[in-house]
């Protein structure tokens, strides 16, 4: 069974500086997804960023990117020029790729960053 | 927006009471999903639904049950509440559910439900 762990329960950081969360995950596959998810105080599930396991360059959304060791198993997410808005739970996600199942996503504990004016 | 409602928001009860939780989508996907939100948890998965009357059970289906007669609507039913069963629901859908080509992978969710069970 996969598993996913954020071993970072909690973090901070500065408005305006950097912050990287850490990510690690266990798998046999050799083809999946990785999501990384915010949730906000409203609850919202909102998709920040996501990597194709296939794909060896690292994406990359605004502030948002990701360091994807695939050896390693490691998915970091890193958001620079930190915003208040930007406080919130992340998660860390995994889905397998088959062909005609359904997305079954594996969660990460999660890691709650607060940001500090 | 996947277009995905649920309902009740909120919901307080007593053990033993049968709770359904209801999650409506509007644009036709698949395959829906719901999943349980606890502190140190992350987001587990309950039951998922790959079409009309086609369900099958996630890692802790324990005491849950599902049901799709239509493709708008998966239902999630405790058939007798307890307090272990306080948490926070989630239904979602996948848009694509084919391999990588036609497939974006993510999941798509409701704002969720709370349920407290006293």
């Amino acid at each position: 069974a996969q598993t996913v762990t954020q071993s970072q329960p909690e973090m901070s950081v500065q408005e305006a500086e950097t912050v990287t969360l850490s990510c690690t995950y266990d798998t046999s596959e050799s083809d999946y997804y990785l999501f990384w998810y915010k949730q906000p105080p409203s609850r919202q599930m909102i998709l920040v960023i996501r990597q194709e396991a296939y794909k060896q360059q690292n994406a990359t959304e605004n502030r948002f990117s990701v360091n994807f060791q695939k050896a390693a198993k490691s998915f970091s997410l890193k958001i620079s020029d930190s915003q208040l808005g930007d406080a919130a739970m992340y998660f860390c996600a995994y889905s397998k790729i088959s062909s005609g199942s359904a997305r079954q996503l594996t969660f990460g504990s999660g890691t709650q960053l607060t940001v500090l004016p | 927006d996947a277009g995905i409602t649920q309902s009740p928001r909120h919901k307080v009860t007593e053990t033993g009471t049968p709770v359904t939780l209801r999650c409506h989508q509007t644009e036709n996907h698949r395959y829906m999903y719901w999943y349980r939100q606890d502190p140190g948890h992350g987001l587990r998965l309950i039951h998922y639904s790959y079409g009309v009357k086609d369900t099958d059970k996630g890692e802790v289906s324990d005491g849950y049950s599902v049901s799709r007669s239509k493709t708008e609507d998966f239902l999630l039913t405790l058939e007798s509440a307890t307090s272990s069963q306080t948490s926070v629901y989630f239904c979602a859908i996948s848009t694509r559910n084919s391999g990588r080509a036609l497939g974006t992978g993510e999941l798509f969710f409701g704002e969720g439900s709370r349920l407290t069970v006293l």
